[in-house]
């Protein structure tokens, strides 16, 4: 399988604007997302990009996505106290491609916001 | 428009025995896909059910299986449970075309003893 990997802690402050960074491998990947899990809870889809994008903004995310590096990123713009959870990226590697959904998720990015 | 449901919410099983998860999707999706969440070793996705048929796998071993029925619905069994098998079982519905987004349910915790 494919590696994604992602740094495992974000500490900011509220008011303040998060960066969570994300590497991946699969250079075949038509799309890229980002998911939210709060504790005890399932995945809340934030955003996602297509493979043929660089950048896609959404209120208070903006996704950058720079293929040459296989680097994607997440902002999130004066981010809240509600924002504090595990953020994790993802690309869908359904071979062939175009048939399927088989997702391979980053290790997590917890992020903590301090008043 | 419902979201992804999945039953039960949690789970104790013991070593051994057998377990069934279902999940229905949002309505009007035809792929269900089925993701495995412990701390050690992450998300890891199990199989993925487009009408009636199993369209993707992962690397997991027969014990765990699955099937989709005529109105989508999913189940996933794992036979003969280990300690290990204990997790955070999340499914997620898709319209089900091609490469597209995935919407996950809350999840059952799984606890095996």
């Amino acid at each position: 399988g494919e590696d994604v990997e992602q740094s495992l802690f974000l500490s900011v402050r509220e008011g303040d604007s998060s960066v969570i960074n994300c590497t991946y491998t699969d250079s075949s990947s038509t799309y890229l997302y980002w998911y939210k899990q709060e504790p005890g809870a399932g995945l809340q889809l934030l955003t996602y990009i297509f493979s043929n994008m660089d950048m896609k903004q959404d209120q208070r995310l903006t996704v950058l996505l720079n293929k040459k590096d296989k680097h994607l990123s997440l902002r999130i713009a004066d981010t809240q106290t509600g924002d504090s959870a595990i953020y994790f990226c993802a690309e869908n590697e359904s071979p062939p491609r175009g048939q399927g959904n088989k997702l391979t998720f980053g290790t997590g990015t917890q992020l903590k916001v301090e008043l | 428009k419902a979201g992804v449901t999945q039953t039960p919410r949690y789970l104790i099983k013991t070593r051994g025995q057998q377990v069934t998860l279902s999940c229905s999707p949002i309505s009007g999706h035809r792929s269900v896909s089925w993701y495995q969440q412990t701390p050690g070793q992450g998300l890891q996705f199990l199989f993925e059910y487009f009408s009636e048929t199993q369209r993707n796998k992962g690397n997991f071993p027969g014990r765990f299986s699955g099937r989709q029925f005529s109105n989508s619905r999913s189940e996933m069994n794992v036979s003969t449970l280990e300690l290990g098998d204990s997790a955070l079982y999340l499914c997620a519905s898709s319209p089900g075309t091609s490469q597209e987004t995935q919407y996950f349910g809350p999840g059952t915790r799984l606890l095996v003893l």
